[in-house]
């Protein structure tokens, strides 16, 4: 059982705009950055979004992220092929005195 | 940046291993290195994380008191001492510097 929770999967077409969502509590979400990751098959985990809605260098901006309370979200829009994947939420927790993950969302472009 | 990690492998539950994780590319000393794993079809787990000076560190509670993080900055090396394992620790481990650079990862599987 993760601390922070996803949807296990999400959809949509070629050019549609898609969101997951990432739930947590007030010592995690709530009180601190949330980053998010792709991995795909294989591979190591990728960084997209961190302190919320800030993209390393290479990642395009149909990518964004926001939050709301204990809550955050990471959109993508004008979906490619090539976003298939999982996709992970992270943040500290002050509790646990250490990163939480959420379970991850496979992304499936139809 | 570059980060490499060795020293998986298979090992009989309640054995040791030692990780390690090359990194070259930035400055090390000034960075905070994470470890990380993934279970055989399962999402990430965070394992610790040891600041740029080595003097404060933080382990998961699924970890603590058996794996110890650790660091060589003359050596631009980040370590994992992982004791009395379990086949609950077969993952791939990765050391990750600040979330934004990963290395390719190392399986350790625990096993008789």
């Amino acid at each position: 059982q993760s601390v922070l929770t996803q949807p296990p999967s999400a959809s949509g077409s070629p050019g549609q705009r898609v969101t997951i969502s990432c739930s947590g509590s007030r010592s995690n979400i709530g009180g601190n950055t949330v980053s998010w990751y792709q991995q795909l098959p294989r591979t190591a985990p990728k960084l997209l979004i961190y302190n919320y809605n800030e993209r390393p260098s290479g990642v395009p901006d149909r990518l964004s992220g926001s939050k709301s309370g204990t809550s955050a979200s990471l959109a993508i829009s004008g979906l490619q092929s090539d976003d298939e994947g999982f996709y992970y939420c992270a943040s500290w927790d002050d509790s646990l005195h250490g990163v939480v993950f959420g379970g991850g969302t496979k992304l499936t472009v139809l | 940046v570059q980060l490499v990690e060795s020293g998986g492998g298979v090992v009989q539950p309640g054995r040791s291993l030692r990780l390690s994780c090359a990194a070259s590319g930035f400055i090390f000393s000034s960075y905070e290195l994470h470890w990380l794993r993934q279970a055989p079809g399962k999402g990430l787990e965070w394992v610790s994380v040891i600041t740029s000076d080595g003097t404060k560190k933080y382990y998961a509670e699924s970890v603590k008191g058996r794996f110890t993080i650790s660091r060589d900055n003359s050596l631009n090396t980040v370590y994992l001492q992982m004791n009395s394992l379990r086949a609950e620790d077969t993952a791939v481990y990765y050391c990750a510097k600040d979330f934004d650079s990963w290395g390719q990862g190392t399986l350790v599987t625990v096993s008789s």
